[in-house]
């Protein structure tokens, strides 16, 4: 089965950086999605990763370590409109179309 | 840049009523999903579609549900006989045949009375 954890809500200041833990149990492994969330509004795709390391892609970068089943998302420069749920989702290894499999999500609250 | 695209953007029902959700994939892509969000809840997979046929589905995809592409570019999912339950929001996803990421449209928010 696949079970994905990660913290419930978090707090920052505009302009500070903030970093989004996800840890994941798969029984196998095909990548990891970061979305972003605004309220009543569809995920949006953030970053896919597959290989360890850090990918950095503007403001946002995203880190993946396979041994330890972990990632972050990482915001620099925090901008009121950051104020958003951040999803970790694993594609669900095996299946016929890689159904993702998301967390609960991470709701940020971005403050002057 | 292409989107997914999903009508209507609302939907007020009465329980015991079908209703049709439609979404327009982005227009080379080959797998079609439907995902579901209960207010504060995480969004769950329902189905997956590839070459006119479901791939997938999970637990919640009972007989009340179903999904067909009618003419080549709509992709709908249609729901028997709603519950208060059902009260969701309803987001299509799409992707192409090499890449993993999704793309999701706007979603639909069925509201069953």
């Amino acid at each position: 089965g696949q079970n994905i954890d990660q913290p419930t809500e978090m707090t920052a200041t505009e302009g500070a950086i903030v970093q989004i833990n996800c840890t994941y149990q798969t029984s196998g492994f095909n990548g990891l999605f970061w979305y972003q969330q605004h309220a009543g509004e569809a995920p949006t795709f953030l970053s896919y990763n597959v290989l360890d390391g850090l990918e950095e892609k503007g403001r946002f970068s995203s880190f993946l370590s396979r041994s330890k089943g972990y990632s972050y998302l990482l915001l620099k420069e925090l901008q009121m409109k950051d104020s958003a749920s951040y999803l970790c989702a694993v594609p669900n290894y095996g299946g016929a179309t890689n159904k993702l499999i998301f967390g609960t999500g991470t709701l940020l609250a971005v403050q002057p | 840049e292409p989107e997914v695209t999903q009508t209507p953007s609302h939907q007020v029902t009465q329980m015991g009523q079908e209703v049709i959700l439609r979404c327009v994939p982005i227009s080379n892509h080959l797998y079609f999903y439907w995902y579901r969000q209960i207010l504060g809840q995480k969004v769950e997979f329902l189905v997956s579609f590839y070459n006119n046929e479901i791939s997938e589905k999970s637990e919640i995809f009972d007989d009340q549900f179903s999904v067909e592409r009618p003419d080549g570019s709509n992709f709908t999912l249609k729901i028997r006989s709603t519950k208060l339950e059902d009260s969701a929001m309803y987001f299509c996803a799409t992707r192409d045949f090499v890449k993993e990421t999704q793309y999701f449209g706007p979603g639909t928010r069925l509201l069953v009375l």
